[in-house]
Formats: C-alpha cells, structure tokens, sequence
C-alpha cells in the first residue's frame, strides 16, 4: 500500500477564514486518483475533491481546491471561507492501479464563530 | 445513485458471539467490495477486498478466520467477526466499487459504516 502523510492531527480557522490541510504520498505509480473525504461526526465518508495524477490542473468543487504538486508528490486541500458545517475530519486518500484506497492519519478541522 | 447501505448501523453483544454485518448496494451492481476498520479519531484500514464469485482478499495482519468475508452477489458483501471478542471492537465501514467504473475517477461508494461493540 501507498503511504500518505498528513502531517497536521489537528486545524482551527476562524470562520469565513481560509484552512489549508496538508499531505503527501509516496508512489512509483504514473497513473493515480487522489482524494480528499470528510468525515463529520457521523462518521459517514464524504467525498469533498478529486484528482487525477495525469491532469495538471488543480481541482476545485466550490470553497475547496487543491494544490497538487506530481513532482513533489504533494496533495494540499484549501479550505476557503470556512463554514461550521466544515467542522469535521479530513482525511487524505490515495487510489492505486488495484482500485485499493490508502489512507492519510487525518486531520481534524475545528471551526471558531 | 450509487447508496450502498450498511446494515446494522450499531450492535453491541456479548464476548464470544459472532456479528454479521451486510454492505448492500441499492442501485447498482458492485463488482468489488472493501471492508475498512477504523478505530476511534483514527484513519480507515483497508482489510480486504472482495470481488463478486471468488474468495476475498486480506491484507496482512488481519486474521481471515476471524473476520470471514463472502461477496455473493453483485449487490450483497458480509463481514462475520467471529467468536468476537472486546478487541474486535471498532467501526467498520464498507465500500463498493460499481461494475462498468473500472479504471475512472469515480470514487468508492461508501457506506454509512457499523459501531460493533463487544461486551
């Protein structure tokens, strides 16, 4: 399995501020799918944003982007006026050839009004 | 589209049991299933795939005779923790991958996930 690094257990923004949450993986792999879910206190896995390794433009759904840097192997999510409802954990995922998902350690976002 | 449903959503039983859980998807066929563990404030840990018609596949580490898998069916993967004890408490989600995705950008559909306690 890949491994991803999320380096960051835990992210306070103030609302209407911006968040940025990091990560990292490591692969031989050329062709992948990142993503990044978010898991509120549920626990039900939400599909926040996608990336296709092969794409070289950023991804964006709304308030969310990602910075990704193939080279760097880098796959940052920004956060961009930041809701309560955005209060949840976000994890960090990497999709390998097999379909398999790896899984960052996640990070928490906690959302001050 | 794509719901696939988790059934129970909670359990709690005695030590010793064995719990079934079931990952269903509703409108769709799902050629491959994956069962995670996840402990509490911790990341998902993929323990095995299964496809539809053939034997699961474990990762290592995880014991196939405690956590038994059959994938059935196109729309029906159960996960059986056998003779469970207190350790085997966790949450565990199930996912599905539809038939005809195949190498896309469609994310895994997942379920809503089961709390299994053991007494």
């Amino acid at each position: 399995a890949q491994t991803v690094t999320q380096s960051q257990p835990e992210m306070s923004v103030q609302e209407a501020e911006t968040v940025t949450l990091s990560c990292t993986y490591d692969t031989s792999e050329s062709d992948y799918y990142l993503f990044w879910y978010k898991q509120p206190p549920s626990r039900q896995m939400i599909l926040v944003i996608r990336q296709e390794a092969y794409k070289q433009q950023n991804a964006t759904e709304n308030r969310f982007s990602v910075n990704f840097q193939k080279a760097a192997k880098s796959f940052s999510l920004k956060i961009s006026d930041s809701q309560l409802g955005d209060a949840a954990m976000y994890f960090c995922a990497y999709r390998s050839n097999d379909y398999k998902l790896s899984f960052g350690a996640g990070t928490t976002v906690t959302v001050r009004a | 589209g794509a719901v696939v449903s988790q059934h129970p959503s909670r359990v709690i039983c005695k030590s010793g049991t064995s719990v079934k859980i079931e990952c269903r998807s509703l409108d769709f066929q799902a050629t491959t299933m994956f069962w995670y563990r996840q402990f509490p404030k911790k990341s998902l840990m993929l323990m095995a795939t299964s496809n539809e018609g053939s034997k699961a596949t474990y990762e290592q580490g995880v014991e196939k005779d405690k956590f038994l898998i059959n994938h059935a069916s196109l729309t029906l993967s159960t996960l059986t923790v056998t003779s469970a004890h207190p350790e085997d408490s966790s949450f565990y989600i199930c996912s599905a991958r539809a038939r005809g995705e195949g190498w896309s950008n469609q994310p895994q559909h997942f379920g809503d996930g089961t709390r299994l306690s053991i007494l």
